[in-house]
Parts: structure tokens; C-alpha cells; sequence
């Protein structure tokens, strides 16, 4: 069965500054998605990043970017330009890709404090 | 907005009673997925249903129950509540295409008395 591991349950980055998440997983299977989602305190659930395993170049998004790295199962975010607006529980998620069944796991979370 | 409507926001009931959460997908969305968030916890994954059938289950309670209908709109059965059952209960869908990810309504609070 398929899991994701995030160790940090909180980490705390200074305003402007760069902070990165971990997030480990484990699978057999060779093709799959992998996600970020955002949690702030209004608890609305909202997508950061993803990214296609098949695809060797890391996703950005503005100042979201990932650290894919395939052969050792891990799939890091980092945020860069830190802003009060990114502190917000950070969820890491996986999906396999069978066709119309697509079960997400979801890892435990990371607060991420920012400090002004 | 992310087009998920999730109704109600909030619910409060007691042990012992049963309640129904309500879930419309975004336009166009195959798939309805349901979580459950408690309090400081990850998301638990419920169920997943894709164009009315059930395609994946994950730690559903046999007191809970879900269905798609016709119209796509899902709904979350809960009976014989129980305090823990306290938490918040997230659907999301997404269009069922492989590369497309999935998206979430703002969750139903249910408090159990």
C-alpha cells in the first residue's frame, strides 16, 4: 500500500526568507501524481503544486517550486519570498494513475509558521 | 472559488442521530471524493464515486454511507452518530482525466453534542 510521510510537523521561516517541506512516499507503481495542498486557518483546502511522475522537470508556481527526486521517493516544496499570506498547514498528497480510480493519501501535515 | 459547493457549513446534532451532508461538483466533474478532517488531523479518505458507481473505498465507518446521483451531486450519510464523528467533512471532485487534480469545496463542521 502506498504512503506519504511528512517529518516536519512544524517548521517556521522569517518573512522574505526561503523555507523547504518534506515529504517522502512509497510505491510500486512507476506512474502517479503527487501534490501540494494548503490549508489555512479558514480550513479551505486549496492546490499549491502538482506533478507528473513521468516528467523530469520539476513544477513551479511563481514562488511555489518543487525538488522531485523519483528514485529516492521524495517530493519537497519549496516556497521562496516567504509571505504572512503562506502560513497555512501544507499538505503533501499522492494519486495513482489507473484510470478513473483515483485514490489520494494523503501525508499528516506541516504547519508553516511565517514571522514578520 | 474552486466550484465546489458543499452544503451545509455547519451542522450541530447529538449522539445517536443521523444526518446527510450534501455535495455539488464542479461543472463538468465526473469523480466526488468525501474526506473527514479531525480536529488537527490529516485528511482521512472516505469514498469515491465516478459518474454514479463506486470506484474506491477507503476508512468509511459501516454507520456511514455515500452516494452519487444522476445529477452528479453526492451525498454523505452519517447514523448513530458518535462524539468522535466530530469533525470536518470534506468532498472534492475533479473530471476523472488522469492529469487533471482534484478540487475542494469548503467542508461541512459537524459538531456532535
Amino acid at each position: 500500500a502506498q504512503t506519504v510521510t511528512q517529518s516536519q510537523p512544524e517548521m517556521s521561516v522569517q518573512e522574505a526568507e526561503t523555507v523547504t517541506l518534506s515529504c517522502t512516499y512509497d510505491t510500486s507503481e512507476s506512474d502517479y501524481y503527487l501534490f501540494w495542498y494548503k490549508q489555512p486557518p479558514s480550513r479551505q483546502m486549496i492546490l499549491v503544486i502538482r506533478q507528473e511522475a513521468y516528467k523530469q522537470q520539476n513544477a513551479t508556481e511563481n514562488r511555489f517550486s518543487v525538488n522531485f527526486q523519483k528514485a529516492a521517493k521524495s517530493f519537497s516544496l519549496k516556497i521562496s519570498d516567504s509571505q504572512l499570506g503562506d502560513a497555512a498547514m501544507y499538505f503533501c498528497a499522492y494519486r495513482r494513475s489507473t484510470s478513473g480510480t483515483y485514490k489520494y493519501i494523503f501525508g499528516t501535515g506541516t504547519r508553516l509558521k511565517v514571522l514578520a | 472559488d474552486s466550484g465546489v459547493t458543499q452544503t451545509p457549513k455547519h451542522l450541530i446534532t447529538a449522539t445517536g442521530q443521523r444526518v446527510t451532508l450534501r455535495c455539488s461538483p464542479r461543472s463538468g466533474d465526473l469523480s466526488v471524493y468525501w474526506y473527514q478532517q479531525s480536529l488537527d488531523q490529516g485528511l482521512q479518505f472516505l469514498i469515491q464515486y465516478y459518474n454514479g458507481e463506486e470506484r474506491a473505498k477507503g476508512n468509511i465507518l459501516e454507520r456511514f454511507s455515500a452516494q452519487q446521483f444522476p445529477d452528479l451531486h453526492s451525498e454523505l450519510n452519517l447514523s448513530s452518530l458518535e462524539l468522535g464523528d466530530s469533525a470536518l467533512y470534506f468532498c472534492a471532485s475533479s473530471s476523472g482525466v488522469a492529469n487533471q487534480p482534484q478540487h475542494f469545496g469548503d467542508g461541512t463542521r459537524l459538531s456532535i453534542l
